[in-house]
């Protein structure tokens, strides 16, 4: 069964500094989509960066890059220069596509703080 | 612009009642879904639909109950036999390609009275 594991449920970091969110998954797939999605206290869903399974170059996004390890099954998001307005959830996901079932499987999610 | 509306922003249910959340979107995207959002627990899907008058159910679908007469509306009725449905309910759509992401509304805050 596909799964997405996010093991920090919250994390800190100060501004100006980097960050690193961790995410793990489980599928059978070979080629497959990954994304990290942003939940500020608006509550809008926000998608921030995806990458591709099949691709090796990490995918990155302005300040938002990504560490893509397809055999570890890991894939982390990295926030450099870390701002006031990056505080927010963060959630790790995986578009599960199988025939007629097709939906965005999410982990927990990790609650980031950004201090002054 | 694109994009999905969800309506209302807030909802109060008392005790023993029906109600029923609004999703639209005028993306032309063919699947929508429904989330339910909990702290702690993440997103769970409760159902979703890949075609117009066709839907599935999702991995909560108990006391819950959608419609899909139309490409652009996806409404959600939770009844009164979903025990705790207090929660801040999401939709989204997607269409292929699959790097293309969900997009999602705003969400409904549904608490019960």
């Amino acid at each position: 069964a596909q799964t997405v594991t996010q093991s920090q449920p919250e994390m800190s970091v100060q501004e100006a500094e980097t960050v690193t969110l961790s995410c793990t998954y489980d599928t059978s797939e070979s080629d497959y989509y990954l994304f990290w999605y942003k939940q500020p206290p608006s509550r809008q869903m926000i998608l921030v960066i995806r990458q591709e399974a099949y691709k090796q170059q990490n995918a990155t996004e302005n300040r938002f890059s990504v560490n893509f390890q397809k055999a570890a099954k890991s894939f982390s998001l990295k926030i450099s220069d870390s701002q006031l307005g990056d505080a927010a959830m963060y959630f790790c996901a995986y578009p599960y596509y199988g025939g007629a079932t097709n939906k965005l499987i999410f982990g927990t999610g990790t609650l980031l703080a950004v201090q002054p | 612009d694109g994009g999905i509306t969800q309506s209302p922003k807030y909802l109060f249910r008392k005790e023993g009642q029906n109600v029923t959340l609004s999703c639209e979107q005028n993306l032309n995207h063919d699947a929508m879904y429904w989330y339910r959002q909990d702290p702690g627990q993440g997103l769970r899907l409760i159902y979703y639909s890949q075609i117009v008058n066709d839907f599935q159910k999702g991995d909560i679908a108990e006391g819950y109950s959608v419609s899909r007469e139309k490409k652009e509306s996806f409404p959600l009725t939770v009844t009164s036999a979903q025990k705790n449905p207090t929660a801040f309910y999401l939709c989204a759509s997607s269409s292929p390609p699959r790097d293309y992401g969900y997009t999602f509304g705003s969400g409904t805050r549904l608490t019960v009275v």
